[in-house]
C-alpha cells in the first residue's frame, strides 16, 4: 500500500534562511510518481512538482529545489532564502502508475517564515 | 488564476438542507476528484470520475451525491449532512487518473459549515 510520511509538523523559519521539508513514501510499485503541492491560508492547493520514479535527477527551480532518493525512499524539498510568502502548509503525494489509482498524500508540514 | 472554479466558495447549511457543489475546469482534463479536508489534516479522496463515469467512491456516506454532467463539470449534492461534514471540500483535475495522468490542479474550495 502508498503511504507518505512527513515527520516535521511545524517548522518556523526567520525570513532569508534556508528550510528543508522531508518526505518519505512507501510503495510496492516500480512505477510511480512523486508531487509536491502548496497550501496558503486562502486554501488552494498549489502543485509544485512532478517527479516520475525513473528519473532521480534534483530539480532546482529558482529558490526552490527537490531532492529525489530513491536509495532512502525519500523526496525532500529546499527553500532557499525563505521569504514571508512562503509561508504554508506544503504536501507531500504519491501516486502509483496503475489506471484508477488515487493520489495518497502525506499529513503536511506547516512552515511559517517570520519577519 | 485558478483554472479548476468551484463555487460557492462558502456555503452554510442546516441538517435538513439539500445543497450543490460546482466545480468547473476547461482544460480538456477527463479526470476530476473530489476531495474533503478537515482542519490540520490533508485531502481525503472521496470521489474520482474517469470519462464521465465514476470509477471510485471511497466509502463515503450516501448523504453526498457526486454528478458528472459532461467532462467539464463536476457536482457533489448535499442532504441531510451532519455538522461533522463541516469542511474545506476542494475539486481537482487531471489528464487522466494514476500518476502518469498528470499532476491535479486544485480548485480554492467550497469552505462548508453544517449547524
Amino acid at each position: 500500500a502508498q503511504k507518505v510520511t512527513q515527520a516535521q509538523t511545524e517548522i518556523s523559519v526567520v525570513e532569508k534562511e534556508d528550510v528543508t521539508l522531508d518526505c518519505v513514501y512507501e510503495t510496492r510499485d516500480t512505477t510511480y510518481y512523486l508531487f509536491w503541492y502548496k497550501q496558503p491560508p486562502s486554501g488552494e492547493l498549489v502543485f509544485l512538482i512532478r517527479r516520475n520514479s525513473f528519473d532521480e535527477q534534483n530539480e532546482i527551480s529558482g529558490r526552490y529545489s527537490w531532492n529525489f532518493q530513491k536509495s532512502t525512499s525519500s523526496f525532500n524539498f529546499t527553500i532557499t532564502a525563505s521569504q514571508v510568502v512562503d509561508s504554508a502548509v506544503y504536501f507531500c503525494a504519491l501516486s502509483e502508475s496503475n489506471y484508477g489509482q488515487n493520489f495518497v498524500f502525506g499529513p503536511g508540514t506547516r512552515l511559517s517564515v517570520l519577519p | 488564476d485558478t483554472e479548476v472554479t468551484q463555487t460557492p466558495k462558502h456555503l452554510v447549511m442546516g441538517m435538513t438542507n439539500k445543497k450543490s457543489l460546482k466545480c468547473e475546469q476547461h482544460m480538456g482534463h477527463r479526470a476530476m476528484y473530489w476531495y474533503k479536508q478537515k482542519a490540520k489534516k490533508p485531502p481525503e479522496l472521496m470521489f474520482v470520475y474517469s470519462y464521465e463515469k465514476l470509477s471510485i467512491n471511497e466509502s463515503v456516506p450516501s448523504r453526498f451525491s457526486p454528478e458528472c454532467p459532461n467532462s467539464s463539470l463536476l457536482n457533489l449534492h448535499l442532504h441531510a449532512l451532519q455538522p461533522e461534514d463541516s469542511a474545506l471540500y476542494l475539486c481537482a483535475s487531471s489528464q487522466r487518473t494514476g500518476g502518469s495522468g498528470g499532476e491535479l490542479f486544485f480548485g480554492e474550495g467550497s469552505r462548508l459549515t453544517v449547524l
